[in-house]
This record gives structure tokens, sequence and C-alpha cells, in this order.
């Protein structure tokens, strides 16, 4: 089964700062996603990346950037973070399966605080 | 407007009846998932459903894509399934996911 991981799972941040929320997957999917989850709107893509060293923007992109350095790894960059960038972060990864109809694996989510 | 939309948004059952969740979405969806959010707040994915009906378990997932819905149903329901249940639409075929806001269902003993 995929394994994907997310650090920091919680994390408190000023105004301000710069935030690094990262993404793990072992399962050597080229596809991973950043997606944020407040009440009310489901989830919502922000960045996505088709393989190691893209990345492209999702419905929500502004005041994120993104980077993928390898296969297993996908950041998420709040370089100015925000009050209304506090939400539930989640990273998911899947593959475009010739056969299998694809599904997206789901990391536990990072909780972001920012004051 | 948003684009996934569930209803009901929440449902609350007796353990053993059945529950019958509603997906609508408003653009043309290469295909319906559905998700399970545990309480805690992962995600596991339940169904993946292009069109017609799927089974697993005790979960059916039907989905009419030329009406633009679609609906899952658990027969028996039991106290460990209560959680939030999402659906997401896949547009086209780059995997991009739109999400409905979820069904929070809780199955009372």
């Amino acid at each position: 089964e995929a394994a994907v991981t997310q650090s920091p799972r919680n994390k408190v941040a000023v105004t301000g700062g710069k935030v690094t929320l990262s993404c793990n997957q072992t399962n050597n999917h080229n596809n991973m996603y950043w997606y944020r989850q407040d009440t009310g709107h489901g989830l919502r893509l922000i960045h996505y990346s088709y393989g190691a060293g893209s990345t492209e923007k999702g419905d929500i992109p502004d005041g994120y950037k993104a980077s993928r350095p390898s296969q297993e790894n996908f950041s998420l960059i709040l370089e100015l973070a925000t009050p209304s960038q506090t939400s539930v972060y989640f990273c998911a990864s899947g593959d475009d399966g010739e056969v299998v109809q694809d599904t997206q694996y789901f990391g536990p989510g990072t909780r972001l605080l920012v004051l | 407007g948003q684009q996934v939309q569930q209803s009901p948004a929440s449902l609350v059952l007796q353990e053993g009846e059945n529950a019958e969740l509603q997906c609508n979405f408003s653009s043309t969806a290469t295909r319906l998932q559905w998700f399970y959010q545990r309480p805690g707040g992962s995600l596991v994915s339940l169904l993946s459903n292009p069109s017609g009906t799927k089974h697993t378990g005790r979960l059916t997932s039907t989905t009419v894509t030329k009406e633009r819905r679609g609906s899952l149903h658990i027969s028996s329901s039991q106290i460990t399934d209560s959680g939030t249940y999402l659906c997401a639409m896949e547009r086209d075929s780059n995997y991009q996911l739109i999400w409905g806001s979820g069904t929070k269902l809780i199955i009372k003993p």
C-alpha cells in the first residue's frame, strides 16, 4: 500500500514568516498534490506535480509555491504566511495507471496555524 | 459556484440502518471518487467509479454521468462508519479532483 508521510504534523507560524510543508511518498508515484481543507470548502487543490522537476498551479495557488526535487518529495512553501492560510494541508500521490483506475493516496495532514 | 455539491450535509442513523449519500456535479466528469475521512482527519479512498454501479463490501457507488450525479449507499451501517464522506469529481483525464464539502455521518448505537 502506498505510504505518504507529511511533516510537520502541526505547525504554528507568525504572520510574514516562511513556512515549508514537506511530503514524502514511497510508492514511486508520478503525480503528487497539495490540498488545503477548510470547513465548508471541502479540499481545494493548491499545486500539483507530474514528476520530479515539475510543478503546476491548481485552483488556489496564490501565496504558495511548490517544489518537487525528486520523485519522492514534494514541498509546499509559504514565503510570507498570512492568517488566511491557517488550515489543514493534505498531500497526496497517485499514478496514471493504464489499467487500474487511478486513485490518490493521502498523507495524514498538517495543521497550520498562522498567528 | 461550487462544482460538486453533496447532500445531506449531515446524517444521523441508528446502527443497522442504510445510508444514502448524494453527490451532484455541475460540469462534465470522467469519474467520481468517494473518500472517507476519519474523525482524526486522515483520508481513505473508498471507491472510484466512472459510470454505472460498483460494489465493495457494504458500499455501493452509482454514477450517472449524463445526469451529473452520483450516490454512495452504505448498507447495515455500523458505529465505526461514522465520519465524513467526501465525493470528488475528476475532470478531464488529468487526475485533478474537485471536491465536495462532505457528508458527516453519525451512527448511533
